[in-house]
This record gives C-alpha cells, sequence and structure tokens, in this order.
C-alpha cells in the first residue's frame, strides 16, 4: 500500500509561470515532509521541508505548502526555470523512525 | 554535503551470482540506508542502519541483506541476484534536514 503517492507522473510547464507539483499521504502519523529533486544519473538533492505544527515554508522561488486535514502538501515554484526540469520526490517521516517513505516522484519539464 | 561514496557506480552481473555495492560516509552519521529507485515505483527503503552491527529492514528487503562493521561503510548484498533486482540503488544518510543521497550504483542483471 502506498502511503505516499503522486498522482502525476509528468507535468509540463511554461518558463516564467509556476509549477504545482501535489503529494497526498495516508498515515496521519506522518509530521515531518520533504521535497527531492533529482536529475538523471545523479542522486536526490534536498529542496525543503516542513513540519506538521506548520501550513507553509518558503524558500527562495520554493513553497511548501501542508494542508494536514486534507493529508495533501504541493510545491510551488515560481517562476519555473528551465533548469528546473527534473524529477522531484516527496517523502514523509514520523518523528522518531528516522526513515522516510517516498512518493512516486513527478517528471517537470519546463519549457523555454 | 555529508561525503557520501558509492562503489562501483555500474555493474552488470549474471543471475544467481552475489553482488556487493558499498557505501562510505565521511561525516560520522549514525543513519544510513539504501533505496533502490524504480520506475512507477520511486525511492523504496531496502534496508537502514542506526549504528554499528544495528540495522533493521525496510519495505522490500527480501533477497537483499547488509552489514555495517564500522560508521562509515554500509554495504548491501544480493546474496543471488536476479533480473528483478536490476535497478538503480542509492544510499543515505541522515543530514540536518532530511537525508543525503550518494549519487547511485546502477545494477544490471542479465
Amino acid at each position: 500500500d502506498q502511503q505516499v503517492k503522486q498522482n502525476s507522473p509528468s507535468l509540463s510547464v511554461q518558463e516564467g509561470r509556476i509549477s504545482i507539483l501535489n503529494c497526498d499521504y495516508t498515515n496521519s502519523m506522518f509530521d515531518y515532509f520533504l521535497w527531492y529533486k533529482k536529475y538523471p544519473a545523479e542522486g536526490p538533492t534536498f529542496l525543503i521541508s516542513i513540519s506538521s505544527i506548520k501550513d507553509k515554508n518558503e524558500d527562495g522561488r520554493f513553497t511548501v505548502f501542508l494542508n494536514k486535514s486534507a493529508k495533501h502538501l504541493s510545491l510551488h515554484i515560481v517562476p519555473s526555470q528551465p533548469g528546473d526540469s527534473a524529477v522531484y520526490f516527496c517523502a514523509a517521516s514520523r518523528s522518531g523512525t528516522y526513515k522516510y517513505i517516498f512518493g512516486t516522484g513527478t517528471r517537470l519539464k519546463v519549457l523555454a | 554535503d555529508a561525503g557520501i561514496t558509492q562503489s562501483p557506480r555500474h555493474k552488470v552481473t549474471e543471475t544467481g551470482t552475489p553482488v556487493t555495492l558499498r557505501c562510505h560516509q565521511t561525516e560520522n552519521h549514525r543513519y544510513m540506508y539504501w533505496y533502490r529507485q524504480d520506475p512507477g515505483h520511486g525511492l523504496r527503503l531496502i534496508h537502514y542502519s542506526y549504528g554499528v552491527k544495528d540495522t533493521d529492514k525496510g519495505e522490500v528487503s527480501d533477497g537483499y541483506s547488509v552489514s555495517r562493521s564500522k560508521t562509515e561503510d554500509f554495504l548491501l548484498t544480493l546474496e543471488s541476484a536476479t533480473s528483478s533486482q536490476t535497478s538503480v540503488y542509492f544510499c543515505a544518510t541522515t543530514g540536518t534536514s532530511g537525508y543525503t543521497f550518494g549519487s547511485g550504483t546502477r545494477l544490471t542483471v542479465v
């Protein structure tokens, strides 16, 4: 059973517009969430995180929103740039477990 | 950057042979992990370690074993490789905000 789901395998966005990547989770015990970006032939790299005590975290062009009641988080990238083209994974964790459960990933393509 | 090195970067092996992948970290992190990445499945946890000689199973541990005799090294062994174990394998350690990943090992079982 997939505890963390990214239902859109791919997304294409024009350069300069907003990219919105979505992630849903089923385990209400998850209390820490992260987004990772992955380029081909490289390991995933940390992008941004959010704790369940917040509903929004912002870092430059990247903002993560958390809706605990809906068990949903989203990553907004504004403005999108061609260098943002990558696979994005969301991940969730429960305090004290030191393990992250990953979604299946969304491939973002930003068109110049 | 946790200084994680995976070796080898690429390997082709035959069905039924044992294979060992190595992960080496230079940051003295306590936790280390092995994940595999497959299309449609994302990243799935195979095994993890919370200290020297302390390991536990993840979601997809069947057919894999691990060992951690030193803090800096975490080995993943495919006891008898099968074609279903063709994948990209990532090692990770726990950093300040989450995981730091190695660059991956692409394993092909023919």
